[in-house]
């Protein structure tokens, strides 16, 4: 079974610091993606990488970076956390072009 | 991508078929259909996508109407873990980004 992880479940943040997420697949897909998933508004894409070392914005990219240096990893780096960056954070991987996209349990963030 | 309508919530009893309804008038003739759920405090799971003809697997049955403006996501025997906000989602099988965007899903409770 393909398994996403994210390094954290809960966290909690202070406005202004730097928040690193972590998000890790064994499958060894190309395609890995961050959502943020928030009340009303459904799943919105932040980012995305087709290859490592590769990086797309996706529609909501402000505030935010992304790294993945190696092929299984796909870190979401918020530079100085917000308030309004509070919100449950999804990554997810795929392979190639199919649309079977496999999801991590989430991050829910607080940011104080 | 097409925007798709779905009710907001449905009841179903335990052991009954459940039949999630999905209206996507504007699709295009390239576009499929996907659906997938979200359990509570987990991340989305795929659960199946057709173009034009049925389709069926382990977890459920997709009934996609003759002129595709519409569809239906079958639970053949759905159970209390059933319980989900489904999402219905039109798009190509492939594009740019290989992004998903949902939109505010069916939640479906399944009582005993």
């Amino acid at each position: 079974d393909v398994k996403v992880t994210q390094s954290s479940r809960y966290l909690v943040k202070r406005t202004g610091e730097k928040v690193f997420l972590e998000c890790v697949q064994d499958m060894d897909h190309e395609n890995m993606f961050w959502y943020r998933q928030d009340p009303g508004l459904g799943l919105r894409l932040i980012y995305f990488s087709y290859d490592v070392k590769m990086k797309e914005k996706g529609d909501i990219p402000e505030g935010y970076s992304v790294s993945r240096e190696k092929k299984e990893r796909f870190s979401l780096i918020l530079e100085s956390a917000s308030t309004n960056q509070t919100s449950m954070y999804l990554c997810a991987s795929s392979f190639g072009v199919s649309n079977e996209q496999f999801f991590g349990p989430g991050t829910r963030l607080t940011v104080l | 991508d097409a925007k798709t309508t779905q009710p907001p919530s449905m009841d179903c009893a335990e052991g009954r078929a459940a039949n999630l309804p999905c209206n996507h008038s504007t699709i295009s003739g390239n576009e499929y259909v996907y659906w997938y759920r979200q359990i509570h405090s987990q991340g989305p799971q795929y659960i199946i996508h057709g173009l034009k003809n049925n389709e069926t697997n382990e977890m459920a049955s997709l009934i996609i109407t003759e002129d595709r403006k519409s569809s239906t996501l079958i639970l053949p025997h759905a159970t209390l873990r059933d319980t989900a906000v489904y999402y219905c989602i039109v798009r190509t099988s492939y594009n740019a980004g290989n992004m998903l965007t949902f939109g505010g899903g069916t939640r479906l409770m399944v009582k005993p």
